[in-house]
């Protein structure tokens, strides 16, 4: 099975409105990280944040860490039509060597 | 300018036929990566080079056989195409190995007929 997981697979909201993702992971990492796929596009990287850290922001964007869940909240504010994406956690973890390893995605949907 | 450029980005071909696809990167990046992407949107690492050097393999059919010529590029020559290999490949270059930020390439969307 997968080390990232993410939660919920699809959301759909009206524009202005937050949108939360959620992720959790098996292991120990080393970092977690949140990267952004528009529709036929490749990815994007939106934030990392380390294993010592807890909360990090950037712009509109929110991530939080709780390593002893094992799990990582990517939150945006105010969303706009143009946040419409799928959103993928990856996970750096000693135990996967010198890789990232991938969830599934949320695909967000932004209604205007 | 393109960070990472891969060719081509649309690739339709029959069973059996050999194909290759091309990555570059200007970003002066040591690590290079292949991702194939499928149908549910689910990434998995293939390979991954640093200084022209394999790093990572991957479970991956031995159809699949990776390139690089320079640091700067990475290519995948894929040998007798089946239909279970229809997918996106991305391209993909980081600082350094390990878990590092990495920057994707736009994808080649592969379509084994």
């Amino acid at each position: 099975s997968q080390q990232g997981e993410e939660d919920p697979q699809a959301l759909s909201i009206q524009e202005g409105e937050n949108a939360t993702m959620n992720c959790s992971y098996k292991t120990s990492i080393n970092n977690l990280q949140w990267y952004r796929q528009n529709s036929g596009r490749g990815l994007v990287h939106l934030i990392l944040i380390r294993s010592n850290e807890r909360e990090k922001h950037s712009g509109r964007l929110r991530v939080t860490l709780d390593t002893s869940k094992k799990s990582s909240s990517l939150l945006i504010t105010a969303s706009r039509a143009a946040d419409t994406a799928s959103y993928f956690c990856a996970t750096d973890a000693p135990i996967y060597g010198n890789k990232l390893v991938f969830g599934a995605g949320t695909i967000l949907r932004v209604k205007s | 300018d393109t960070a990472v450029s891969q060719t081509p980005k649309y690739l339709v071909t029959q069973m059996g036929n050999d194909k290759s696809i091309k990555c570059e990167q200007n970003l002066g990046h040591d690590t290079m990566y292949w991702y194939k992407q499928d149908s549910k949107k689910f990434l998995k690492i293939m390979f991954s080079y640093n200084n022209k050097e394999l790093i990572i393999n991957e479970t991956v059919p031995n159809r699949f056989s990776p390139k690089s010529p320079d640091k700067a590029h990475l290519n995948l020559h894929i040998n007798s195409l089946e239909l279970g290999d229809s997918a996106v490949y991305f391209c993909a270059s980081s600082p350094r190995t390990g878990g590092e930020t990495q920057y994707f390439g736009p994808g080649t969307r592969l379509l084994v007929l």
